[in-house]
């Protein structure tokens, strides 16, 4: 199994500012991942956080709004760029130790 | 064709019931079928997986069943509790390098 923890738990944050969301796993692990959640909703991927690469997004998501980065086998970040009031979500964390994927805490964000 | 279906989208039963939530496929590829619980305010946790090739599994009171031909699977939860009240998420993928698909989640209320 993996443990992620993930910082910070919560921000209120303005428009056009950005918010950098850190992901520690307790473990190595292979793949990394980002999501987004909406109350009430399903989870959307974001991008898989590539260890020495650059991030693969899905479609709707662009490097230039959310930049993520993967520096070793147990740490990420994502960051939110030039928020929104639309941006306003849950943050989830997750990865994998195959066939397991872990998530983290989340990170509730509110843009004002 | 990458889509999981799930259902129902609530449900409400008594304590001591058993609440049954099912997800439907089509990719037959798919050879990885998770459930998560969602507690609010928390990141999804595994609860139970199954592979193709069992038609059951049983963790505790969660049991998965699984109908390859009908590309079926759904989670009984037996003696339901109301500390069992939470989301739960079906997903299923074709191996540990593709990301998860998501079902759209069940809103699940044990009454005491």
């Amino acid at each position: 199994s993996a443990v992620i923890s993930q910082k910070p738990s919560r921000d209120i944050c303005q428009r056009g500012t950005s918010l950098t969301i850190q992901c520690q796993v307790d473990s190595q692990v292979t793949m990394m991942f980002w999501y987004r959640q909406q109350p009430g909703q399903s989870l959307t991927l974001i991008a898989t956080a590539n260890q020495g690469s650059e991030a693969t997004y899905e479609s709707g998501f662009v490097i230039d709004k959310f930049p993520i980065s993967r520096p070793n086998l147990t740490f990420s970040t994502l960051t939110v760029s030039n928020m929104s009031p639309e941006d306003s979500s849950i943050y989830l964390c997750s990865a994998t130790t195959p066939p397991e994927q872990y998530f983290g805490p989340g990170t509730r964000l509110t843009v004002t | 064709q990458q889509q999981v279906k799930q259902s129902p989208q609530s449900l409400i039963v008594q304590k001591g019931g058993i609440p049954i939530i099912n997800c439907a496929y089509e990719n037959t590829a798919f050879d990885y079928f998770p459930w998560y619980q969602q507690f609010p305010g928390k990141g999804p946790a595994l609860l139970i997986a199954i592979r193709p090739d069992v038609s059951e599994k049983k963790e505790g009171r969660f049991t998965i069943s699984f109908n390859k031909s009908a590309k079926q699977f759904s989670l009984h939860i037996m003696d339901s509790q109301p500390g069992d009240s939470a989301t739960y998420f079906c997903a299923a993928r074709p191996d540990s390098n593709y990301q998860l698909i998501w079902g759209a989640g069940t809103k699940l209320i044990i009454k005491p």
